[in-house]
């Protein structure tokens, strides 16, 4: 089936610093992406949807400045946090929909981030 | 507001036992439902969904979903579950797979 590889899995950071985190579609085309968070006890929380070629709609409440979103191709979207601060920590999904499939989305595996 | 509620963090089912978690929703608009299950340290896998006709859905692994709309539920079940169906599950609503919003997922472990 379908993959969706998201890396790193895990980054530590110092505070101030700025994070790179990528997805990837590896054997289908993905016109659109979604990024998601997740605290700990919570649900997925949405924060953008990412659209090859144009500019990511993020939702109500989210930084767009602080995550930054890139989605160059069709099969790779990025997510960068920048300048760092420890309340960013948190668990970072991404998701792509797959246009063969009706849609269908797949996740990542997911990038714990922790930043100190 | 758009919302989903999973009345279950934790549950905790010897094999062979059946299963049940709730699913509420809130939701304005042409509603679909997802049933996605995350094993330890892998991906979020659908499970099933609903979309539209028979409100009583099949998924894989024996799973099967109920969309009860005057109950705005969409509850899992499986009537007898095994120590591999031990997972995370997450309920989620949605027009179509767009912008999927989240419950906050049960934890549910069978023991042997």
């Amino acid at each position: 089936g379908a993959v969706v590889s998201q890396h790193p899995s895990r980054v530590i950071c110092k505070s101030g610093t700025s994070v790179k985190i990528e997805c990837r579609s590896l054997d289908f085309q993905a016109t659109t992406m979604f990024w998601y968070r997740q605290f700990p006890k919570q649900s997925l929380m949405l924060m953008a949807t990412s659209n090859e070629g144009s500019k990511a709609t993020y939702e109500q409440g989210v930084e767009k400045d602080k995550f930054l979103i890139n989605h160059a191709s069709l099969t790779l979207s990025t997510l960068t946090v920048t300048s760092a601060h420890p309340e960013d920590s948190s668990f970072y999904i991404c998701s792509a929909r797959d246009g063969r499939e009706r849609g269908k989305l797949f996740f990542g595996s997911g990038t714990q981030l922790s930043v100190l | 507001a758009q919302s989903v509620s999973q009345h279950n963090h934790h549950v905790i089912l010897s094999e062979a036992a059946s299963l049940e978690l709730g699913c509420n929703y809130s939701y304005g608009g042409t509603v679909n439902l997802f049933w996605y299950v995350q094993y330890p340290g892998q991906h979020l896998q659908l499970l099933l969904k609903y979309f539209s006709g028979d409100p009583l859905v099949k998924g894989i692994k024996g799973f099967e979903a109920e969309f009860i709309k005057s109950k705005f539920s969409f509850n899992l079940r499986k009537p007898s579950v095994q120590w591999s169906d031990t997972a995370e599950y997450f309920c989620a609503v949605g027009g179509g797979y767009n912008k999927l919003i989240f419950g906050a997922g049960t934890r549910l472990a069978v023991h042997p």
